[in-house]
């Protein structure tokens, strides 16, 4: 089954400072990869997903962007951080050899992140 | 952005009693799933719906894809502690996964 690491777990950053969250996906290959921020106690916001290396798809405008260098390694940065930036990043990965409709999205454990 | 909107936002309830949860959108979906969230944590799938009509039993959760494939909801029997944490559903579209605003339940003992 699928794995996804996601580094650091918490993160407090002044406004202003740049912004780089790392994520890896062991246990499949080509998946779809995905960005979501959540705020406390509520849905996941699509941040950004990417369908392969190379390939980013943003689904709001904001102050972030999103790489994805290698197969399995999917990246969220910020020039400069503003307080708005603050919240719960959870990367999540969909789809391996024997995908189907029933298969589930599968999350890291998240970067909480905190602006000031 | 597709917008899925649950119905209640919060939920406290006592050991044994049932309960529902609402998922609706205005947006046709391909499937439909639902996830329990643990604080700090990401979601962990419970079940997916994919034909309209569909009812899934998973113990004592059962799940609803609504006939037009727009809205869904999750009914708790005899809920449990256990039961407790932020129940979210989420939408398939294309390659896209868009998730509703989110039902946090406690359950009391």
């Amino acid at each position: 089954s699928q794995t996804i690491h996601q580094w650091p777990a918490t993160l407090v950053q002044p406004v202003g400072s740049p912004l780089s969250l790392e994520c890896t996906v062991e246990g499949t290959s080509n998946p779809n990869l995905y960005w979501y921020r959540q705020a406390a106690g509520r849905g996941l916001q699509l941040l950004f997903y990417s369908v392969g290396i190379g390939q980013i798809s943003s689904e709001v405008p904001q102050n972030l962007s999103a790489s994805r260098p290698q197969d399995r390694q999917f990246i969220l940065s910020s020039k400069k951080l503003l307080l708005s930036d603050s919240g719960f990043y959870l990367c999540a990965s969909y789809g391996d050899t024997r995908s189907s409709y029933n298969s589930p999205l599968h999350f890291g454990n998240g970067t909480r992140l905190t602006v000031t | 952005t597709q917008l899925l909107e649950q119905s209640p936002q919060f939920l406290s309830i006592q050991e044994g009693e049932n309960l529902t949860v609402y998922c609706n959108s205005s947006s046709v979906f391909s499937s439909l799933q639902w996830y329990r969230q643990e604080p700090g944590e990401g979601p962990v799938l419970l079940v997916t719906v994919v034909t309209g009509g569909e009812v899934k039993k998973l113990k004592r959760l059962t799940f609803q894809f609504g006939d037009a494939r727009k809205d869904s909801s999750l009914h708790i029997t005899a809920a449990q502690p256990g039961d407790t944490g932020l129940y979210l559903c989420a939408g398939a579209t294309g390659n896209q996964f868009y998730f509703g605003t989110g039902t946090s339940l406690t359950v009391i003992p």
